[in-house]
């Protein structure tokens, strides 16, 4: 079973408008964290935001956000305001402290374009 | 500060002769990981560093593929008689180690494209 499912291939969104990719996890868990990656078509991976199993409220870092559904295993990340610089692929990705807490597991990504 | 780098940035290989990819992680952090990225199979976990010891080399595909780390900063991951399904990109990352509520953030280097022909 997929670990990290990311149902949309691509999204389009108008420039400043918001947008949401879709994550959806599967693990048994209780400890584990959920990460958002930016990769643009240069190939860097950029980390994005973080949320940990147990966090009480949803991350945010500037223009991102993540909305955690818990008991819906979802971790859906949410762009305010979509700039230019925003197309690229996003991936989520989780740790999970019981099976080698190092690795992460990724989703097969999405890739945003931002229309101007 | 210095990110992770990767040398070489692109290599070009017959199959069969031997690969080694370099990673230097950023200063200070003691974990550090290899993963793997190709259309066919996305992002693929290859191996975890804590330290200079390996407690996870789980994604390694095969006995083909072996990495090692000295001192706690610089690692190699060699690929021996490389196949065509080799060709890829590799990427590095390194993070401060520990579980850290499930936040211990990865970075990651620019990668190194590997092409075997």
């Amino acid at each position: 079973a997929q670990k990290i499912t990311q149902t949309q291939p691509g999204m389009f969104v108008q420039e400043k408008e918001a947008v949401t990719l879709d994550c959806t996890y599967d693990t048994s868990d209780p400890s584990y964290g959920l990460f958002w990656y930016k990769q643009p078509s240069s190939g860097e991976m950029i980390f994005l935001i973080y949320q940990g199993s147990y966090d009480q409220q949803n991350a945010t870092e500037g223009r991102y956000s993540l909305n955690f559904q818990k008991a819906r295993k979802s971790a859906n990340l949410v762009i305010s305001a979509s700039q230019l610089g925003d197309s690229a692929m996003y991936f989520c990705a989780m740790r999970e402290r019981g099976t080698s807490y190092g690795k992460l597991t990724f989703g097969q990504g999405t890739i945003l374009t931002v229309h101007p | 500060g210095a990110g992770v780098s990767q040398s070489p940035s692109n290599k070009v290989t017959e199959k069969g002769k031997d690969v080694e990819l370099r990673c230097d992680p950023i200063s200070g952090h003691t974990a550090l990981y290899w993963y793997r990225q190709s259309l066919g199979q996305g992002l693929e976990f290859l191996i975890y560093f804590q330290g200079n010891s390996a407690p996870d080399k789980s994604g390694l595909p095969s006995d083909r593929f072996s990495a090692e780390r000295t001192g706690g900063s610089v690692s190699t991951l060699t690929i021996q008689r490389t196949q065509q399904e080799d060709s890829a990109v590799y990427l590095c990352a390194s993070s401060l180690g520990g579980w850290r509520g499930g936040g211990d953030t990865q970075y990651f280097g620019p990668g190194t494209r590997l092409t075997v022909l």
